[in-house]
């Protein structure tokens, strides 16, 4: 069974760092993972889409990593701004599953200070 | 139109009522997924569609829960007398089909029976 974790469940930083979020999965049998954004009490906001044949995405000052045998990705944000707290989840889209559901972690919940 | 639309974003319903939420996916999108987010935790797969044909129910909780896309566009998810375990925000995602391809969610429906 495909499990996705998350570490750390919560992160506090100063305005200005950099940060990287992780993220891991059981079963290397995906097709891509995708990182999303959850503002409190809102839906998911795409952010990143890797594929399984790529390594990374970037988009602005969020770059996403993708070591699919190693089961692992990292979303790194470059800069961070107190407009970047939110709630960052990952999830794969396994081998078997309904043409793409997803399976998702619990999420890293940021908060960035100003 | 411009984006996944979901109905009611909040609704209250009294244990054993009826109740049913609407999804309206992006315009030509072909599968279409619900999935139940509890509190603090990531969202979980309940069923899919592609196009009218729901060919994954496997998620849904229990005979409770009943979905439809009749017309292969908006879909309804009904949940026929509610219980408090019911309570939660429900997502709906759209895709354009296919295993590798990005998902778009709508703001979510959140749900508490009291």
């Amino acid at each position: 069974k495909q499990e996705v974790t998350q570490i750390p469940a919560a992160l506090s930083v100063p305005e200005g760092e950099n940060l990287v979020l992780n993220c891991s999965f059981t079963d290397s049998a995906i097709y891509n993972l995708q990182w999303f954004r959850q503002d409190p009490g809102k839906g998911l906001t795409s952010l990143l889409l890797i594929q399984s044949s790529q390594r990374e995405q970037t988009s602005g000052r969020l770059n996403a990593s993708l070591d699919k045998s190693s089961g692992r990705s990292t979303l790194y944000i470059a800069a961070s701004q107190p407009g970047d707290s939110a709630t960052y989840l990952c999830a794969v889209s396994k081998y078997g599953g309904s043409q793409g559901n997803l399976i998702f972690g619990k999420g890293t919940k940021l908060s960035v200070k100003p | 139109g411009a984006g996944v639309s979901q109905s009611p974003r909040y609704k209250v319903a009294k244990r054993g009522q009826d109740v049913a939420l609407r999804c309206d996916p992006i315009s030509g999108h072909v599968s279409l997924f619900w999935y139940q987010q509890a509190l603090g935790q990531g969202p979980e797969f309940l069923t899919y569609f592609q196009n009218e044909a729901q060919l994954d129910k496997s998620g849904l909780p229990s005979d409770r829960f009943f979905a439809e896309r009749p017309e292969g566009s908006v879909s309804t998810l009904k949940i026929q007398r509610t219980q408090q375990e019911d309570s939660a925000v429900y997502l709906c995602a759209s895709t354009t089909g296919g295993v590798r391809t990005e998902a778009f969610f709508g703001q979510g429906t959140r749900l508490t029976v009291v």
